[in-house]
């Protein structure tokens, strides 16, 4: 399973985008991209996926480079909920031998 | 709209007691985990089930079992609760096509003394 790399901690403004770069040099062919965010007390949630280029939802985008080996979640224009750790996940399927690992995530802190 | 439900939101229990989290979806996913994270060690995932009666042991499955019965239903079993099992408890489903997708439940916070 490939394992992940991501700044511990993050500090950002209202108003201003924020990405996040999450490294996994060992990604393997068939692996996925996978963030997802929690707030405190709560479990975890599904943010967006990809294999590679650029992915965009309502929340977030994901950039990931030819090599992906590395990926940045960007988050436009956050706001004061946008506080939260953010997990960046690699992996293809929790089968035996790959599983699902989320690290120790990188904190964001939104100020006004 | 997408529901994992946790039977309590918080547990305190004694040493050595039998103790059951029960965790409920309405997705119809085939896949349900259980996790338990603790504050510098993150979320570590315990057991994965990808289909009814059937377990994969996760990173931390010593003294644990889980029981998978219904589709929709996961359990959680510390058969002789310990200290060290103090936690958060966290439940999450996927469908079998999108394992990384997960649903997560609200959490339950043991608390065994």
């Amino acid at each position: 399973l490939a394992k992940t790399t991501q700044p511990i901690s993050m500090d950002s403004y209202e108003g201003q985008e924020v990405n996040i770069t999450c490294s996994h040099n060992n990604i393997a062919t068939n692996d996925y991209i996978t963030w997802y965010q929690q707030f405190p007390s709560q479990g975890p949630r599904f943010i967006i996926q990809g294999y590679k280029t650029k992915v965009t939802n309502e929340v977030a985008s994901l950039f990931i480079p030819a090599d992906r080996k590395s990926s940045t979640l960007s988050l436009p224009r956050v706001s004061l909920s946008d506080t939260a750790v953010y997990y960046c996940l690699v992996g293809d399927s929790p089968n035996a031998g790959n599983m699902l690992t989320f690290g120790g995530g990188t904190r964001l802190m939104v100020k006004p | 709209d997408v529901k994992v439900t946790q039977s309590s939101r918080y547990l305190v229990k004694r040493t050595g007691e039998k103790v059951f989290l029960e965790c409920v979806q309405d997705m119809d996913h085939e896949n349900m985990f259980w996790y338990r994270q603790d504050p510098g060690l993150g979320l570590r995932l315990i057991y994965f089930s990808y289909d009814v009666k059937m377990k994969e042991k996760g990173d931390i499955p010593e003294g644990y079992s889980v029981s998978r019965e219904k589709k929709e239903r996961f359990s959680l079993i510390l058969e002789s609760a310990s200290t060290n099992q103090t936690s958060m408890y966290l439940c999450a489903s996927s469908l079998r096509a999108s394992p990384y997708e997960q649903y997560f439940g609200p959490g339950t916070r043991l608390t065994v003394t």
